[in-house]
């Protein structure tokens, strides 16, 4: 099973800090990485996929970069909207039975 | 718009099962595959499986091997989730989510259930 492990476990920023999260593989998923933001009592939402596509109606702060074993999330200048708990989730593996998620970055107001 | 509808918290016993239904609209229903993503309080995110509403073939994490089945209804555009052998660390909110591609299996998913929370407690 691949590991996703993501650093920090928390980061501490005013609004209007440029926020960088990583993701880190246990081996290559190639591009098959995606980033979701979770707040407080909601579903997760679909940021990033393929690596550094945005998803629909996802804000240009937002970008995503890497491939192989190394990601990165930034948000250019954080929004009061945008702190909240941070996930990758890797799909390289075929057949799909081993799908998995980080553990997860929390992005709290400092 | 897409919606996905989810059925209520439940309380069950260790050893019992739970059948969670994910009523989608909004959409076409066999169009889009559909993911299971479960997380224990205070939690990560854990994938579980996935189903083709169109096929009814199905796709289990290794872990849920054996007791998670996961089925459709298309005439009610309705999928369902049934846990089986309920364990205390099963206690989770059960989200159902869209895949992001029509008629292709992508694993990412872009729109989500409100969650079910499933307490299995003695």
């Amino acid at each position: 099973e691949i590991v996703l492990t993501q650093s920090p476990a928390t980061l501490s920023l005013s609004p209007g800090e440029r926020a960088t999260l990583s993701c880190r593989a246990s081996q290559s998923v190639s591009s098959y990485l995606a980033w979701y933001q979770q707040k407080p009592g909601q579903a997760p939402r679909l940021l990033i996929y393929d690596a550094s596509n945005r998803a629909t109606g996802i804000p240009a702060r937002f970008s995503g970069s890497g491939s192989g074993t190394d990601f990165t999330l930034t948000i250019s200048s954080l929004e009061p909207e945008d702190f909240a708990v941070y996930y990758c989730q890797q799909r390289s593996n075929w057949p799909p039975g081993t799908w998995t998620f980080g553990q997860g970055t929390k992005v709290e107001i400092k | 718009q897409v919606q996905l509808v989810q059925s209520g918290a439940e309380v069950k016993k260790p050893g019992a099962s739970v059948k969670v239904s994910c009523k989608a609209s909004g959409y076409t229903f066999t169009g889009y595959y559909m993911h299971w993503v479960r997380q224990a309080p205070g939690q990560g995110l854990e994938w579980m499986g996935r189903i083709n509403p169109n096929s009814g073939g199905t796709n289990y994490a290794q872990k849920f091997q054996g007791r998670v089945t996961m089925t459709r209804d298309t005439s009610i555009s309705t999928a369902y989730m049934e846990l089986s052998r309920l364990r205390s660390d099963d206690t989770a909110v059960y989200y159902c989510a869209r895949d992001l591609v029509y008629d292709i299996l992508t694993g990412y998913q872009d729109y989500w259930g409100q969650g079910t929370l499933v307490t299995v407690s003695s």
